[in-house]
């Protein structure tokens, strides 16, 4: 596609539920990056991906979180027994190559809004 | 530890003036560097970056930063600010090497008046 594309844009469950979201990279970006932004602030940095491999998963607050990307395209972010401080908007980004390694920027997705009651 | 701080929580400048929004950041040796601009409800969209080179870089929607490596600042300039420009806008900073971790500052949100 045109753009990198998240669903759903809107989320809303009960806390204890688990949910899944999911990231559609830019066709042909094979690193893929998640970020979790809470209301009012910076963006902070979850996991990414390089192909199917996630070499950083510094950023996942907990065991809770977990990620997955399968045939260097989709990748799914879930959180197990979603807590209220897990709400905020999850943000996905796609590169054509790692951005440390070169001058690759990342391109973001409008997010997900995540909302636990 | 890297970090990026953006000073100024919120600006408020008059359609038609100059602008300055301020980034400096924390990090030993000199990084991949970012501006992006957020609207409601949206995601981000990149509006300039540095990665070598020419010190002065110019992005889209008129902007341009001046990477001051003796001040470990990347501020983003516009001449003359137009009221679509009202959005929040993020630094960041990606270490070199191999990681493809962004570090965003908290922010700057943009109040343009009439």
């Amino acid at each position: 596609g045109a753009g990198v594309s998240q669903s759903p844009s809107n989320k809303v469950t009960e806390k204890g539920k688990d949910v899944e979201l999911r990231c559609d990279p830019i066709s042909g970006h094979t690193a893929l990056y998640w970020y979790r932004q809470r209301l009012g602030q910076g963006l902070e940095f979850l996991i990414y991906f390089q192909g199917n491999s996630a070499p950083d998963k510094s950023g996942l607050p907990s065991d809770r979180f977990s990620a997955e990307r399968t045939g260097e395209s989709v990748s799914t972010l879930t959180i197990q027994r979603t807590q209220q401080e897990d709400s905020a908007v999850y943000l996905c980004a796609s590169s054509f190559g790692v951005t440390g390694r070169g001058n690759q920027p990342q391109h973001f997705g409008d997010g997900t809004r995540l909302s636990i009651l | 530890a890297q970090s990026v701080t953006q000073p100024d929580i919120h600006i408020t400048v008059s359609e038609g003036a100059s602008l300055e929004l301020r980034c400096n950041y924390s990090y030993g040796a000199t990084p991949y560097l970012f501006w992006y601009v957020q609207s409601p409800g949206q995601g981000l969209q990149l509006l300039l970056k540095y990665f070598s080179g020419d010190t002065l870089v110019q992005g889209i929607k008129g902007f341009e930063a001046e990477f001051k490596r003796s001040q470990s600042s990347f501020n983003l300039r516009k001449p003359s600010v137009h009221w679509s420009d009202a959005a929040e806008y993020f630094c960041a900073v990606a270490p070199s090497g191999n990681t493809g971790k962004l570090i965003f500052g908290q922010g700057t949100t943009l109040q343009v008046k009439p």
